[in-house]
C-alpha cells in the first residue's frame, strides 16, 4: 500500500546544478501538485495537474518546471538551484472528485538544501 | 498580506485541556475549509473538511467556520500527548477545486 512515494528524501545541490524530484502515485489519482513547505510561510502551490498532459501554475511557479505524461509520475525539475529554493518539498494526490472535500493524500516529503 | 493567516504557536496545553485553534483569512471566495495534521518529518494528513458556514464534529475534533468574520476554529476536547503536532488549516474557493491554500501552521504540544 505504497500511496504516494517521494525520491530523493534529502538531496544537497550547489547553485546552478539541475535535479528533478520523483513523485510517483499508485491511486489512480487524476490530480496531482506539488508544495514547498518553509518555515512562517506553510504549503505554497508550485505547479499541479488535473490529468496527463495537463499541467498548470500554482502560485510559486518560477524555478520549476513539470511534466505529466502518465497518470503514476508528477516529476519537478529545478533547472537551475538556487539557495532561495532551499525548502522541504510535499507531492500530494487526489482523485477529482474528492477536491470538493480537499483531500489530499501526501508523500513524506524531499528535504532539498542548496549551497 | 497572505491570504490566509494562522499564528505559529508553539502552544502547549497539559493533557485533558481543550485545545482552540484559529485562522482568518482574506478572500471571501474562500468556500471550503479544512483542517490538516503533521507529524513531525512526514507529510500533511486530512483531519476534517467543512463546507461553507457552521459547525462539524468528529469525535474530539469540532471545526468552525465563521464566515461573516472570514475565521475559522479547530477545537480539540479532552487532548492527548498523540495530539501533538502542526495543524494547517486551508481553503479553496468554491470555483477552483485545484488551488487549495494553506495557512503556515500552529506547533501544538500536549504535556502529560
Amino acid at each position: 500500500n505504497a500511496g504516494v512515494t517521494q525520491t530523493p528524501k534529502f538531496q544537497v545541490l550547489k547553485t546552478g546544478q539541475s535535479m528533478t524530484l520523483q513523485c510517483a502515485q499508485d491511486m489512480n489519482h487524476e490530480y496531482m501538485s506539488w508544495y514547498r513547505q518553509d518555515p512562517g510561510m506553510g504549503l505554497r502551490l508550485i505547479h499541479y495537474s488535473v490529468g496527463a498532459g495537463i499541467t498548470d501554475q500554482g502560485e510559486v511557479p518560477n524555478g520549476y518546471n513539470v511534466s505529466r505524461s502518465t497518470t503514476e509520475d508528477f516529476p519537478l525539475r529545478l533547472l537551475s538551484a538556487a539557495p532561495s529554493q532551499t525548502s522541504v518539498y510535499f507531492c500530494a494526490s487526489s482523485r477529482s472528485e474528492d477536491l470538493n472535500t480537499g483531500e489530499l493524500f501526501f508523500g513524506e516529503g524531499s528535504r532539498l538544501t542548496v549551497l | 498580506q497572505k491570504e490566509v493567516e494562522q499564528d505559529p504557536g508553539p502552544l502547549s496545553v497539559p493533557e485533558g485541556a481543550i485545545v482552540s485553534l484559529n485562522c482568518t483569512y482574506s478572500n471571501s471566495a474562500f468556500q471550503y475549509f479544512m483542517w490538516y495534521r503533521q507529524y513531525s518529518r512526514k507529510g500533511p494528513e486530512l483531519l476534517m473538511y467543512t463546507y461553507s458556514s457552521g459547525n462539524k464534529e468528529d469525535g474530539r475534533f469540532t471545526a468552525q467556520v465563521d464566515k461573516s468574520s472570514k475565521y475559522i476554529s479547530l477545537f480539540i476536547r479532552d487532548s492527548q500527548p498523540s495530539d501533538s503536532a502542526t495543524y494547517l488549516c486551508a481553503m479553496r474557493p468554491h470555483s477552483s477545486a485545484s488551488k487549495i491554500i494553506f495557512g503556515s501552521g500552529t506547533r501544538l504540544s500536549i504535556r502529560p
